[in-house]
């Protein structure tokens, strides 16, 4: 059974400062996806980034990036020029494909309390 | 587009009691997928639905059901309500079709169950 483990409750950051938040994950698998989702105090979750496993590649998105590690299974996620509405719950999932599709569920992690100080 | 939809998106219910929660996907998404989120547990996989059929399904008791219309629309049905169900039920879509970003999940704003 695939695992994801975030082991970083609460962090906080300043204004326009950087910060990487940890995540680590175990499976057997080969094909996978990787995300990191954002869910601010209004609770709606948003899909901040993804990886496909398959690339090597580190994906980016305007100030977020990540750290793809896939020997060490570990995908950590980089905010750069914190923004006060970065403040959120930070929860990494993993999604496993079988047989050229979505196996349809995300595996999360306990996800990290981020807050960005004026 | 319209986003994901949740109704209601507050329930108050006591012990012993049945609830029904809907699920609205984005138009054009074939599969749903149900979460629960508690503070203690996380967010925990319900079940996805793809075309009417449950396609997966979490390590939750049978009390926990669902189903999908032809339209795409799900519902989740939990029978005899226990106080430990209270939680954040989350829904969300996807396109599940061939193709990389067909993975993504789009998540509503969730339903907050309150089992007294």
């Amino acid at each position: 059974a695939q695992t994801v483990t975030q082991s970083q409750p609460e962090m906080s950051v300043q204004e326009a400062e950087t910060v990487t938040l940890s995540c680590t994950y175990d499976t057997s698998e080969n094909n996978y996806y990787l995300f990191w989702y954002k869910q601010p105090p209004s609770r709606q979750m948003i899909l901040v980034i993804r990886q496909e496993a398959y690339k090597q590649q580190n994906a980016t998105e305007n100030r977020f990036s990540v750290n793809f590690q896939k020997a060490a299974k570990s995908f950590s996620l980089k905010i750069s020029d914190s923004q006060l509405g970065d403040t959120a719950m930070y929860f990494c999932a993993f999604m496993s494909l079988n047989y050229g599709g979505s196996q349809g569920n995300l595996i999360f992690g306990k996800g990290t309390k981020l807050s960005v100080k004026p | 587009k319209a986003g994901v939809t949740q109704t209601p998106r507050y329930l108050i219910k006591t012990r012993g009691q049945q609830v029904t929660l809907s699920c609205s996907p984005i138009s054009g998404h074939r599969s749903v997928s149900w979460y629960q989120q508690t503070p203690g547990q996380g967010l925990q996989f319900l079940f996805e639905y793809f075309s009417e059929t449950q396609r997966n399904k979490g390590n939750f008791p049978g009390r926990f059901s669902g189903r999908q219309f032809s339209n795409s629309r799900s519902e989740m049905n939990v029978s005899t309500l226990e106080l430990g169900d209270s939680a954040l039920y989350l829904c969300a879509s996807s396109l599940a079709s061939s193709g990389h970003h067909s993975n993504e999940q789009f998540f509503g704003p969730g339903t907050r169950l309150t089992v007294l």
